[in-house]
């Protein structure tokens, strides 16, 4: 079974400062891999994907991930946190079961909290 | 397009009793996907449904089951309630085909067991 190491289950910045969080992924074939956001009192909500097509993979709300083989890492990265900013990120991996069909096996999760 | 619907947002249960969740997807989805989601576990794949079949489980023992109607919608249903199954309960459904279809999630239903 393929599994996420998110590595961080806080990180605080800076309004300003560049946000960085950290995927670490395991799979022996490559993989489909995702991050979520979680804002309180809701659930998930896709930020961006990655399906082979390109290495950066931008998304929504100006956040962006780089897909590296060799490192086996899927990290989340925004120029410029804004207070709007602060949830819980996911990373998440397609993980195919015995059945034969797919699904998500997330990350703990990040906390991203953002000062004035 | 409306999003994924879940009933009722919180419920509040005593030991041994069950309870009954309800999700209806995104129209034209057919894939729906439940999640369990605690402070200590994360979030945790229940089952996954396509077509009124279960096509995958998680680790969950019995107790937990669900099932999926011919519009697509489904319910899961937890008998014997424990404390430990307070938890947020996550909806989420898909177009179905692919391992590449991102899931689109409900808001939840909060579970509290007493």
């Amino acid at each position: 079974a393929q599994s996420v190491t998110q590595l961080g289950s806080h990180v605080s910045v800076s309004e300003g400062a560049l946000v960085l969080l950290r995927c670490n992924y395991s799979s022996s074939v490559p993989p489909y891999l995702f991050w979520y956001v979680q804002y309180p009192n809701q659930g998930l909500q896709l930020l961006l994907k990655y399906t082979s097509a390109a290495t950066l993979v931008k998304g929504i709300n100006g956040f962006e991930a780089e897909f590296k083989k060799s490192e086996t890492s899927f990290h989340l990265t925004k120029p410029s946190a804004h207070m709007s900013d602060a949830a819980e990120y996911f990373c998440a991996v397609s993980d195919r079961s015995a059945s034969g069909y797919s699904t998500l096996t997330f990350g703990k999760g990040t906390m991203l909290l953002v000062s004035p | 397009k409306a999003g994924v619907t879940q009933t009722p947002r919180y419920l509040i249960k005593t030991r041994g009793q069950q309870v009954t969740l309800s999700c209806s997807p995104i129209s034209g989805h057919r894939s729906v996907s439940w999640y369990q989601q605690t402070p200590g576990q994360g979030l945790q794949f229940l089952f996954e449904y396509f077509s009124e079949t279960q096509r995958n489980k998680g680790n969950f023992p019995g107790r937990f089951s669900g099932r999926q109607f011919s519009n697509s919608r489904s319910e899961m249903n937890v008998s014997t309630l424990e404390l430990g199954d307070s938890a947020l309960y996550l909806c989420a459904s898909s177009p179905g085909q692919g391992n590449n279809s991102p899931l689109h999630f409900g808001n939840g239903t909060r579970l509290t067991v007493t």
